[in-house]
């Protein structure tokens, strides 16, 4: 399903280096949100949008934080990486029934 | 609080056996239940929500509100099932967040 896309798919990136991470959907929805995956972990969510005016922490956002630029864009910073942020981080939006539609996700490496 | 477990990181099965892939929460009111699988390399994609009570791919889960479980079912298991499966809780107040349960990955053997 392309209508959830994040950029970029990879990246490695060093110790205390600032990283952005960016999703746009086609979807038309309101609700947006970034996931971590790690293993035995399962998913766990950092940060969500119910609007462009409307941010929420979610359960992990220590070290991150995020900028709704417009419906369809939901960017997640890393202003000072770290390696235990190494993970698969997942975008992810909803309409009206909460069902979720995830993107791609993107693997970071932090070294 | 809200919780969702998934006690079992692998099931490993043969193809044409039955497949239960166990999903039990925790919470303090009317659970909206779902699972949702990533087959490998691919997006994770919703397979199917209680309120639904449908059956996708010969899935099926029921909602057991005394036992707290949304175990995930299939009488036969076929080898692309083979994937990761989350089950995953509506959070609190409509808010469309999901709290995800670890995960299970399962292996359908040929």
């Amino acid at each position: 399903d392309a209508d959830v896309t994040q950029t970029p798919r990879n990246r490695i990136t060093k110790t205390g280096k600032r990283i952005m991470l960016e999703c746009s959907q086609t979807k038309g929805h309101d609700r947006m949100y970034w996931y971590r995956q790690d293993p035995g972990l399962g998913l766990r969510l950092i940060y969500y949008s119910f609007d462009v005016k409307d941010i929420n922490k979610g359960e992990i956002s220590d070290g991150y934080s995020v900028s709704r630029q417009a419906q369809a864009k939901f960017s997640l910073s890393l202003e000072s990486a770290i390696p235990n942020q190494t993970a698969l981080y997942f975008c992810a939006t909803s309409g009206d029934l909460n069902t979720q539609y995830f993107g791609p996700g993107t693997r970071l490496t932090v070294l | 609080a809200q919780r969702v477990t998934q006690p079992e990181k692998l099931l490993s099965v043969f193809k044409g056996a039955p497949v239960e892939l166990k999903c039990n929460y925790s919470y303090s009111g009317s659970p909206e239940l779902f699972w949702y699988v990533q087959y490998s390399r691919q997006r994770l994609q919703l397979l199917l929500r209680h309120i639904s009570r449908e059956s996708i791919k010969g899935f099926t889960a029921d909602l057991n509100k005394g036992e707290t479980s949304f175990h995930l079912k299939k009488p036969f298991a076929q080898e692309e099932d083979s994937a990761m499966y989350y089950c995953a809780l509506s959070g609190p107040s409509n808010t469309g967040k999901l709290i995800f349960g670890q995960g299970t990955t399962l292996q359908v053997k040929p």
